[in-house]
This record gives C-alpha cells, sequence and structure tokens, in this order.
C-alpha cells in the first residue's frame, strides 16, 4: 500500500524558515517523481515544486522560486521542502504526492500545515 | 501559463441524477508524447485529493465506472452518472502537459 507522511508543519514568524518532510513507503521511492502541492485555507490546490527520482531535474512555481528548495533523500524513502523567507501567503496545508514515469500525479498524503503569522 | 476554467463552481444534485462539470484550458493539453494528461480529482470533506480520472478518460484502480471522463484539445468534462451520497466534495483538473502544472478553481458537489 502507498503511504505518504507529512510532517514539521507549524507556525512560523514572517521572513522566517521551516522544513517540511514526506515520509514514503509502499513502493520503490526512487523511480518516482514526487511533488509538492499546498492549499491555502478555504482555496484551492497550488503546484508548488516537482524532483524526478534522480534528483536530475527540478522545478518550482514562480512563487516559490529562490525562496524554497526541494530535496529527496532516497536511501531514507523521504522528500523534504526547504522554506525560506516565508511570507503571509505561504500559509497552507502542503501535500506531497507521488508522479509515475507517464506523469500519473497518483497518490497523495494527508497534508502538513504551514501557517505564517506573527 | 495554462489557465484552467472550471464550470460550475458549485452543484447541489439529487441523489441517482447525473451530474456533470466542465473544465476549459487555454492552450490545447496534447503532450508531444502524443497523450493528453488531464486529470481528474475529488477532494472529500477533510480528505486530501484522491485521483478519479486520468489522461482524460481513463478511470483510476477502485474508481465506481459511474465516473467517466472525456475531452480533447483543451475542452474536457467529468460525468458521474449517478451521484450517490459519497460523491460529495470538491472536484478538480489538473493539467501536467505544461509547466507550471495548473489546477482549475474546483467544483463544490452537493447533494439535494
Amino acid at each position: 500500500e502507498v503511504q505518504l507522511v507529512e510532517s514539521g508543519g507549524g507556525l512560523v514568524n514572517p521572513g522566517g524558515s521551516l522544513r517540511l518532510s514526506c515520509a514514503a513507503s509502499g513502493f520503490t521511492f526512487s523511480a518516482y517523481s514526487m511533488n509538492w502541492v499546498r492549499q491555502a485555507p478555504g482555496r484551492g490546490l497550488e503546484w508548488v515544486a516537482s524532483m524526478t527520482g534522480d534528483s536530475a531535474y527540478i522545478y518550482y512555481a514562480d512563487s516559490v522560486k529562490g525562496r524554497f528548495t526541494i530535496s529527496r533523500d532516497n536511501a531514507k524513502n523521504s522528500l523534504y521542502l526547504q522554506m525560506n523567507n516565508l511570507r503571509a501567503e505561504d500559509t497552507a496545508v502542503y501535500y506531497c504526492a507521488r508522479e509515475t514515469l507517464s506523469y500519473l500525479v497518483d497518490y497523495w498524503g494527508q497534508g502538513t500545515l504551514v501557517t505564517v503569522s506573527s | 501559463d495554462i489557465v484552467m476554467t472550471q464550470t460550475p463552481l458549485s452543484l447541489s444534485v439529487t441523489p441517482g441524477q447525473p451530474a456533470s462539470i466542465s473544465c476549459k484550458s487555454s492552450q490545447s493539453l496534447l503532450h508531444r508524447d502524443g497523450k493528453t494528461h488531464l486529470y481528474w480529482y475529488v477532494q472529500k470533506p477533510g480528505q486530501s485529493p484522491q485521483l478519479l480520472i486520468y489522461d482524460v478518460s481513463s478511470r483510476f484502480s477502485g474508481v465506481p465506472d459511474r465516473f467517466s471522463g472525456s475531452g480533447s484539445g483543451t475542452d474536457f468534462t467529468l460525468q458521474i452518472s449517478r451521484v450517490e451520497a459519497e460523491d460529495v466534495g470538491v472536484y478538480y483538473c489538473l493539467q501536467v502537459t505544461q509547466l507550471p502544472k495548473t489546477f482549475g478553481q474546483g467544483t463544490k458537489v452537493e447533494i439535494k
């Protein structure tokens, strides 16, 4: 069974940093690209970043480029999102989601809430 | 960026009746690999999104056959042939043909 479990969310001051983690199990983690997608309270879904299984290709939404860094440790079956210089508009539930070689974004975690506020 | 426009934004349906959601993209979603990477998800209350339909019309594993997808190019439709109480939630389309990946605004489906 595919499982994705996010952690690391919390309350942070504007300008602060936070590192999210996503622990994967039930599949060969290194064979899949992974995504971060966020959802502001009461709002829709917004893609944040993607990384291929071999870490060769990394992509970011313009809204986070230069502030967020996606990374992974295939030995630990884990995906990360380092978020720096956080803004109020980054407040959201952050989901990790698996992506197959044929671009299918199929399984999502349960999400972790990040609140940026003073 | 490809803009995804869903209509309607909300839908109230009597159980057993059909429902239809439209998703229009600002550019063709035909990928260089010959496929159209348009997906449909449902986010049930308090849950994370669940995949229903991929590549326009293929049902994901375990998805009931009352859900179907159709369309091509820039116009796509999700249909529920007979809505059930468990279908309550917000439905999103997603395109991954071109970066950035973009979602529709979501369509909230309620039961009358």
